[in-house]
């Protein structure tokens, strides 16, 4: 069981360029999250889908785009990378949302550098 | 608006005891996570509190105060691969993480 996988780990961007994401997770979890952790600020939720075929903004998610076509799958997308995006994203699940027992686990980050 | 606070950076004794402080104000409160994050991973669950008190699991407990708007981590025994980061996020009104920006942990020999 391999819970939440990421990829890429890591990817060097040029500013302009369009990049997806990938996230899935195999514990049939409901809720799916994407942050972004940047030094010496707390995660960040860009956007969070709290069951399959819904999805919602959360606190910054200007320039990243989300689908959720099944359970599994949460892919996060960046239209046109600017510098400012350059910061380690990460994808984390719940089994379900809206109740506070709700603990979210966490895949292994990608580091997206954008120049 | 809601807002997290805990010490940037703490150094502690390897055997010692250390606590981490985090005070919360947020919209609601529908309980407080604490998570570990080593260096160049992913944060990994430590403990979560919703009633007031303190809630012991091995050499971590940690404490809540609903009407001071204040947690504490405890770290006992310490040792070497304890040295993390770790996080405070309180869950709001909406059930949304709001999260600190992390003590790190700096364990000496």
């Amino acid at each position: 069981i391999a819970g939440i996988t990421q990829a890429p780990t890591s990817q060097i961007l040029a500013a302009g360029r369009r990049m997806t994401l990938r996230c899935t997770q195999d514990m049939r979890h409901n809720a799916m999250y994407w942050y972004r952790q940047d030094l010496g600020l707390g995660l960040r939720l860009i956007h969070y889908s709290n069951t399959a075929g819904t999805t919602g903004k959360g606190e910054v998610p200007d320039g990243y785009s989300v689908s959720r076509a099944n359970t599994d799958d949460f892919p996060l997308t960046l239209a046109s990378a600017v510098p400012s995006q350059t910061s380690v994203y990460f994808c984390a699940s719940s089994a379900t949302s809206g109740r506070g027992t709700d603990t979210q686990y966490f895949g292994p980050g990608t580091r997206l550098t954008v120049l | 608006g809601q807002n997290i606070d805990q010490p940037t950076e703490m150094t502690a004794t390897e055997g010692a005891i250390v606590q981490i402080n985090c005070t919360y104000q947020t919209s609601g409160f529908n309980g407080l996570f604490w998570y570990q994050q080593h260096a160049g991973e992913a944060p990994t669950f430590l403990s979560y509190n919703v009633l007031d008190g303190l809630e012991e699991k091995g050499r971590f407990s940690s404490f809540l105060s609903r009407s001071k708007g204040y947690s504490y981590l405890l770290l006992k025994e310490l040792q070497m691969k304890d040295s993390a980061s770790y996080l405070c996020a309180a869950m709001d009104s909406n059930y949304q993480l709001i999260w600190g920006a992390g003590t790190k942990l700096i364990i000496k020999p």
